[in-house]
């Protein structure tokens, strides 16, 4: 059974600093998703990492990829307080059955 | 996600009865899923079709029902056999391109 695991699950960090959410998988898999979402809302897709080595950056955000590893994480540089979210990682194995396993989700807080 | 569409956007259910939660996207995809979100947590996936007139329980079926006549459409009943039924449900769509798992906006289900 494939088991993603997020840390930290819960994040409060002052605005303009730095810091890395991690995202650990127990298989193999072909892609990795970042999602994100505000309270109430659905998820707002922010990457697709589709091979080891990935990165993609947006903004303040980067995202990599270490199949090998099986370890995604997301950075973020001199965070703002509209950065406060919360933030999902998916694992996708493809075949027969291609559906994405959710990590448990890392609440960041961006404070002033 | 644009495309994706959900409604209602809030339910009220009472204990006993079945409702209907809807689920139609403009984008062509064949790929459809069904998740559960629970306050605080991450998304468990209920059902999935990937492709019209076929589906396959997810990892928290029980209580649950779909269909997949058409493409575009791809509805989800709660049975009075869900125990517990409120939470926020999600549905999404797969294709091609950057964003290839998008979500719709969501429904937010209660039991009264």
């Amino acid at each position: 059974e494939l088991k993603v695991e997020q840390n930290p699950l819960f994040l409060s960090m002052q605005e303009g600093k730095n810091y890395t959410i991690y995202c650990n998988y127990s298989t193999t898999s072909d892609r990795l998703y970042w999602y994100r979402q505000d309270p109430g809302k659905s998820l707002e897709s922010l990457f697709v990492l589709l091979s080891n080595g990935a990165v993609k950056q947006e903004g303040r955000l980067m995202a990599s990829l270490d199949t090998k590893a099986r370890l995604s994480t997301l950075h973020i540089t001199a965070a703002v307080h509209d950065l406060s979210a919360t933030y999902f990682c998916a694992v996708e194995i493809t075949g027969t059955a291609s559906k994405l396993t959710f990590g448990t989700g890392t609440r960041l807080q961006v404070t002033l | 996600d644009g495309g994706i569409t959900q409604s209602p956007k809030y339910l009220f259910r009472k204990e006993g009865q079945n409702v209907t939660l809807s689920c139609e996207q403009n984008l062509n995809h064949d790929a459809m899923y069904w998740y559960r979100q629970d306050p605080g947590q991450g998304l468990r996936l209920i059902y999935y079709s990937q492709i019209v007139n076929d589906f396959q329980k997810g990892d928290i079926a029980e209580g649950y029902s779909v269909s997949r006549e058409k493409k575009e459409s791809f509805p989800l009943t709660v049975t009075s056999a869900q125990k517990n039924p409120t939470a926020f449900y999600l549905c999404a769509s797969r294709g091609d391109g950057r964003n290839r798992v998008g979500f719709g906006q969501g429904t937010r289900l209660t039991v009264v």
